[in-house]
C-alpha cells in the first residue's frame, strides 16, 4: 500500500519563475492538504482540496494555486517565486470521514530552493 | 502569529528514562490536538491525538496530556529508546471535523543510549 508520494523530491528555481509541485495521496484518500515548511518553523498551512475544490485556505497569497484530479492527486503551483518561497513543501492526505479527519498523512515533502 | 508554541527546540534523556515534551496554545477554540513525529528526510508521522472532551490519552509508551484551563499538552514517552530520536511537532485544530492544522516549531529529541 503505497504511502503519500510527492515529486519531484528537490528543485532548484530563479526568482520570478513559476513552480509546479505534485502529489499522489494514499491509497482511499480523497483529501489533500498543502503545507510549507521554512526552516526551523513547523508546516504552514496552505490549502486543502477536497473533492476537486479548495476547500480551506491558510495565510498564503493568491500566487500560490492548486489543483485536484479526479483520481485524487494534487498540484501545487507557486508563480513569480519569491527567496522566501525556499522551503520545504508537504503533501498530507486523509479520508474526510468522522474518525479519520485528523490522521493526515504526510509524504516526504519537495525541497524547492529559490536563487 | 503562532497560535502554537513548543518553547523548547531540543531535549535530551538518558534511554529508559522518561521524555516530556510540551506544548501551549493560545486560541481557545482549538478542541482536537496532534503529535507528529519527524526523522531527517521523511514527511511527518502520527502519533498520538487527543481531544477536547479528554485530559489524557495513552497509546503503548506514548501518553498525551491535555490541560485545558492552562492551554497546555504534553507528550510522555516511557521509556525512551533511541529510536525515539526525531523533532516531534504538536499540532492543533480549531473545529471538530475542520481539518486546518496549526502546528508548533517542533522540539529535537535526542535519547542517549
Amino acid at each position: 500500500d503505497a504511502g503519500v508520494t510527492q515529486s519531484p523530491t528537490h528543485l532548484i528555481k530563479t526568482r520570478g519563475q513559476q513552480v509546479t509541485l505534485r502529489c499522489s495521496p494514499k491509497s482511499g484518500h480523497d483529501t489533500v492538504s498543502w503545507y510549507q515548511q521554512a526552516l526551523g518553523q513547523g508546516p504552514q498551512f496552505i490549502f486543502q482540496y477536497y473533492e476537486e475544490e479548495e476547500r480551506q485556505r491558510g495565510n498564503f497569497p493568491d500566487r500560490f494555486s492548486g489543483h485536484q484530479f479526479p483520481n485524487y492527486s494534487s498540484e501545487l503551483n507557486v508563480n513569480a517565486l519569491w527567496l522566501g518561497d525556499s522551503a520545504l513543501y508537504l503533501c498530507a492526505s486523509n479520508l474526510a470521514t468522522a474518525g479519520s479527519a485528523y490522521e493526515q498523512y504526510f509524504g516526504p515533502g519537495t525541497r524547492l530552493t529559490v536563487t | 502569529d503562532q497560535q502554537v508554541k513548543q518553547n523548547s527546540p531540543s531535549l535530551s534523556v538518558q534511554e529508559g528514562r522518561i521524555s516530556i515534551l510540551n506544548c501551549d496554545y493560545t486560541n481557545s477554540m482549538f478542541d482536537y490536538f496532534l503529535w507528529y513525529k519527524k526523522y531527517p528526510a521523511e514527511g511527518p508521522t502520527f502519533l498520538i491525538s487527543i481531544s477536547s472532551i479528554k485530559d489524557k490519552n495513552e497509546d503503548g509508551r506514548f501518553t498525551v496530556f491535555l490541560n485545558k484551563s492552562a492551554k497546555h499538552l504534553s507528550l510522555h514517552i516511557v521509556p525512551s529508546q533511541p529510536g525515539d530520536s526525531a523533532v516531534y511537532f504538536c499540532a492543533a485544530s480549531a473545529q471538530y471535523g475542520g481539518n486546518q492544522f496549526y502546528f508548533g516549531t517542533g522540539t529535537s529529541l535526542t535519547v542517549i543510549p
